[in-house]
């Protein structure tokens, strides 16, 4: 596709549930990454993904995200026992290598936990 | 790590005025430093970037300018025009060929009234 779409734009779950945000990333791009933004806040790094590996998950906040890229190019974010402090807007962002400077970021999709 | 603060937090001007805002950061090591505007629903959109062995860079009516030994950068809108209401965020990183984790200022919200 032209841009960075990710799915749902939308997303409200109960406290405890699991859920699931996806990402496809420009066609072609190998860097794929994931921040996550509050309100009235800089969106803040979560993890990076060169190819299919995670290259740096320094940013994940606990063991209940992880996230996959199983074939270099759509990735999902997966957040377990939902807490109302996960309520956020998640960006995925993808460049063409990774070493590339600037990067596309999608629409984001908007978690609230409730 | 790195901490970037941003201000100010919100920005009201004239159209045809010109708009300033300013960043600093706090890793002597960063050598990427990209602007970034996120308008309502959006992800952010970059708008333009300086590394750290230039001190100034402009494109139409923006402009950028970094001061390594104070640590401190800025973006110059010049000519305002309403569609330049939005979100701007100023971001740093260590661009090392392996990946570019950006560090987020918290924002600022500009205005341009009529």
């Amino acid at each position: 596709g032209a841009g960075v779409s990710q799915t749902p734009s939308n997303k409200v779950t109960e406290k405890g549930k699991y859920v699931e945000l996806r990402c496809d990333p420009i066609s072609g791009h190998t860097a794929l990454y994931w921040y996550r933004q509050s309100l009235g806040q800089g969106p803040e790094f979560l993890i990076y993904f060169q190819g299919t590996g995670a290259a740096d998950d320094s940013g994940l906040p606990n063991d209940r995200f992880f996230a996959v890229r199983p074939e270099g190019s759509v990735s999902t974010l997966k957040i377990q026992r939902t807490e109302r402090g996960d309520s956020a807007v998640y960006l995925c962002a993808s460049s063409l290598t990774t070493g590339a400077s600037g990067y596309t970021f999608g629409s984001g999709t908007r978690l609230t936990v409730v | 790590g790195e901490n970037v603060e941003q201000h100010p937090s919100t920005l009201s001007v004239q159209e045809g005025d010109s708009a300033v805002i300013k960043c600093t950061y706090s890793d002597s090591a960063s050598n990427y430093f990209p602007w970034y505007k996120q308008e309502l629903g959006k992800g952010p959109q970059l708008i333009i970037d300086i590394r750290s062995n230039v001190g100034e860079k402009k494109d139409q009516r923006i402009a950028v300018t970094l001061n390594k030994t104070a640590k401190h950068f800025s973006l110059h809108i010049t000519e305002t025009q309403p569609e330049d209401s939005a979100v701007y965020f100023c971001a740093a990183s260590i661009l090392t060929g392996g990946g570019n984790k950006l560090t987020f200022g918290t924002g600022t919200q500009l205005k341009v009234e009529l």
